[in-house]
């Protein structure tokens, strides 16, 4: 199984700051790659497929970049809405797996 | 807009089996271009993929789960389900049931999850 290591495990930031979440994969992925927002009592949301395609409605504050094992996903200026857990998940091979989640807290 | 929504028992006894059912409202998955899946996620503890099914029938499922876990579908009612035997309290979570896109794999639909407790 390919294991996907994200870093931080949590973070705390300010509204209006630039955060970066960092997802590592255990082997190469190509681009396959997808993040995903969750927030409590929620269901995961899809943020960014193919490691840098935005999905439509996702506002343009979230960006996603990498590939073969390294990616990120940057939130250029952090608004109260953006506080939550994401999760990186590769779909280069099955099982598909996800990375454990990164917690952004309010400082 | 498309809708998924998962049904199910909220409780399971130990050793029987987990059965839960995806409703699709607002559209239809059955097409080439759209997959089903369920995912998982254990009290506090973050996602486990299940397994997917294709517009084919085919199935992929975790290694970890394969010898208990089956996937269906039912194109005439638009639902597929979710079958997990000899169930432990290892399988308590929240499972969910959602669309996966095709041409970039990745789950861009999600039913709102059921909670599901094993215990006697």
């Amino acid at each position: 199984d390919i294991q996907m290591t994200q870093s931080p495990s949590s973070v705390s930031a300010s509204v209006g700051d630039r955060v970066t979440i960092t997802c590592q994969a255990s082997q190469g992925i190509s681009t396959w790659l997808a993040w995903y927002q969750q927030k409590p009592g929620r269901a995961p949301k899809l943020l960014v497929f193919a490691a840098s395609n935005l999905q439509s409605g996702v506002p343009s504050r979230f960006s996603g970049s990498g590939s073969g094992t390294n990616f990120t996903l940057t939130v250029s200026a952090l608004q109260p809405e953006d506080f939550a857990t994401y999760f990186c998940q590769q779909a280069h091979s099955f099982p598909y797996t996800f990375g454990q989640g990164t917690r952004l807290e309010i400082k | 807009q498309l809708q998924l929504q998962e049904s199910g028992p909220g409780l399971v006894k130990p050793s029987e089996t987990l059965s839960l059912t995806c409703t699709v409202s607002g559209g239809s998955i059955n097409s080439n271009s759209y997959y089903r899946g369920w995912i998982r996620q254990p009290p506090g503890k973050g996602l486990e993929w299940i397994g997917t099914i294709y517009h084919n029938g085919r199935t992929y499922y975790n290694p970890s789960l394969k010898s208990r876990v089956t996937i269906s579908v039912d194109t005439s009612t638009n639902h597929f389900s979710l079958k997990l035997s000899s169930v432990t309290a290892a399988d308590t979570g929240i499972y969910y049931c959602a669309r996966l896109g095709g041409s970039y794999s990745a789950y861009d639909v999600w039913g709102q999850g059921t909670t599901v407790t094993v215990s006697s």
